[in-house]
């Protein structure tokens, strides 16, 4: 099945404790996104990768980090969380071809830090 | 840069009635458009998209959405609603030529009534 797997679905942590929420894909996509959805904000895109190795800030990248070194996966890194980092997460990927634009989401991660 | 308003946030309608949202962009040149729908708890689910061509877009489950340049607008309607339709819907844009960088409005929830 075509799917954008995410792990841990739900996640507690303390402030500053560093954390990885995994993301792979098995579609052979190129471009993989990570957003964060808050109530009222909507998603906003934290970061985003054309391609392995290629990556680009978001809207709000402060606080994270991300590395594509295989195709299928793009992990998401907050090296020091603080609270302002409750969030939901959603990993995505779609193809970069114009017929098939749009992207599959993960399941999401709810991350709590206290 | 891409913006995309929903100005409605909540939105209440009868079982069997019409449904419109509305979505406003903002975007230079011809953008890519989408709406997603997000049921509670769960990730997001893409509902149609428009590249080019023709304005009137028909998507999954009885949706469908028109494209109006000269209004920057792109409505997601339904003739008949049922009440498995109560969801969060978001409306996104996609510039043309950075395909990864997608922006979502702030969505709009329905609640449909019996």
């Amino acid at each position: 099945e075509a799917q954008v797997t995410q792990n841990p679905r739900y996640l507690i942590t303390v402030t500053g404790k560093k954390l990885t929420v995994t993301c792979s894909q098995n579609m052979n996509h190129e471009y993989m996104s990570w957003y964060r959805q808050d109530p009222g904000l909507g998603l906003r895109q934290i970061y985003y990768s054309m391609n392995v190795e290629v990556t680009d800030k978001g809207d709000v990248p402060e606080g994270y980090k991300v590395s594509r070194k295989e195709k299928r996966n793009f992990p998401l890194i907050l090296e020091s969380p603080s609270p302002n980092q409750t969030s939901l997460y959603f990993c995505a990927s779609s193809t970069r071809d114009r017929g098939g634009y749009g992207y599959t989401f993960g399941s999401g991660t709810r991350l709590t830090v206290v | 840069a891409q913006s995309v308003t929903q100005p409605d946030i909540h939105i209440t309608v009868s079982e069997g009635a019409s449904l419109e949202l509305r979505c406003n962009y903002s975007y230079g040149a011809t953008p890519y458009l989408f709406w997603y729908v997000q049921s509670p708890g769960q990730g997001l689910q893409l509902l149609l998209k428009y590249f080019s061509g023709d304005t009137l877009v028909q998507g999954i489950k009885g949706f469908e959405a028109e494209f109006k340049r000269s209004q920057s607008s792109f409505n997601l309607r339904k003739p008949s609603v049922h009440w498995s339709d109560a969801a969060e819907y978001f409306c996104a844009v996609g510039a043309t030529g950075t395909a990864s960088k997608l922006t979502f409005g702030t969505g709009t929830r329905l609640q449909v009534t019996l």
